[in-house]
């Protein structure tokens, strides 16, 4: 079974803090991904990487930046944290045929 | 813009019945499609996945595709109050990694 797993399930931050979420694999996956999930919006994606060290924007990057530097690991970065950016914050990983396995997702409060 | 369109629910069928739950995509080059349960507060959990006309069954569960018409279907037999969740429905382009995700429909199984 694949397992993707976050360093957080809830997590609380005050506005202006640099906030780190962080992603691990186990399937040695090449495709890695994050989106945030907000109600009425559905899944939209930030950003994706397909190989260590490379990175593409998605659709709503703005804010946000990310790090891969080993295969199994991919992290989010929000700079500098702002309401606007409450939400649930899950990773993904993709298999050969293009399906995406998530992990459990972080619930994040910036106050 | 490509788009992947569901209706929103709330769908509610009695326990034992078959659940329908419907798909409509916009970007004809889709190759790919998948379907994801999400309980509410959790992450998706991907249910199958599809890549021909036509109908691919897993247990309770079966897929249908139509690429001429655009449209995917998740169909789910004996209906338990254990499938109430949100069902989510992606499309993949299959020359790139990312997944359009529709906004999904709630599905209540009622005993």
């Amino acid at each position: 079974d694949v397992k993707v797993t976050q360093s957080s399930r809830y997590l609380v931050k005050r506005t202006g803090e640099k906030v780190f979420l962080e992603c691990v694999q186990d399937m040695d996956h090449e495709n890695m991904f994050w989106y945030r999930q907000d109600p009425g919006l559905g899944l939209r994606l930030i950003y994706f990487s397909y190989d260590v060290k490379m990175k593409e924007k998605g659709d709503i990057p703005e804010g946000y930046s990310v790090s891969r530097e080993k295969k199994e690991r991919f992290s989010l970065i929000l700079e500098s944290a702002s309401t606007n950016q409450t939400s649930m914050y899950l990773c993904a990983t993709m298999g050969r045929s293009y399906e995406q396995y998530f992990g459990p997702g972080t619930r994040l409060t910036v106050t | 813009q490509k788009e992947v369109e569901q209706n929103s629910g709330p769908l509610s069928v009695p326990e034992g019945a078959i659940a329908s739950l419907n798909c409509t995509y916009s970007d004809r080059g889709s190759q790919s499609f998948f379907w994801y349960r999400q309980y509410s507060g959790k992450s998706p959990e991907l249910i199958m996945f599809i890549y021909s006309n036509g109908d691919k069954e897993d247990g309770r569960f079966t897929a249908q595709l139509n690429k001429a018409s655009q449209y995917v279907s998740l169909l789910i037999r004996d209906s338990q109050p254990s499938d109430s969740a949100t069902y989510l429905c992606a499309v993949n382009r299959g020359s790139n990694y990312k997944l359009t995700f529709g906004k999904g429909t709630l599905l209540t199984v009622n005993p």
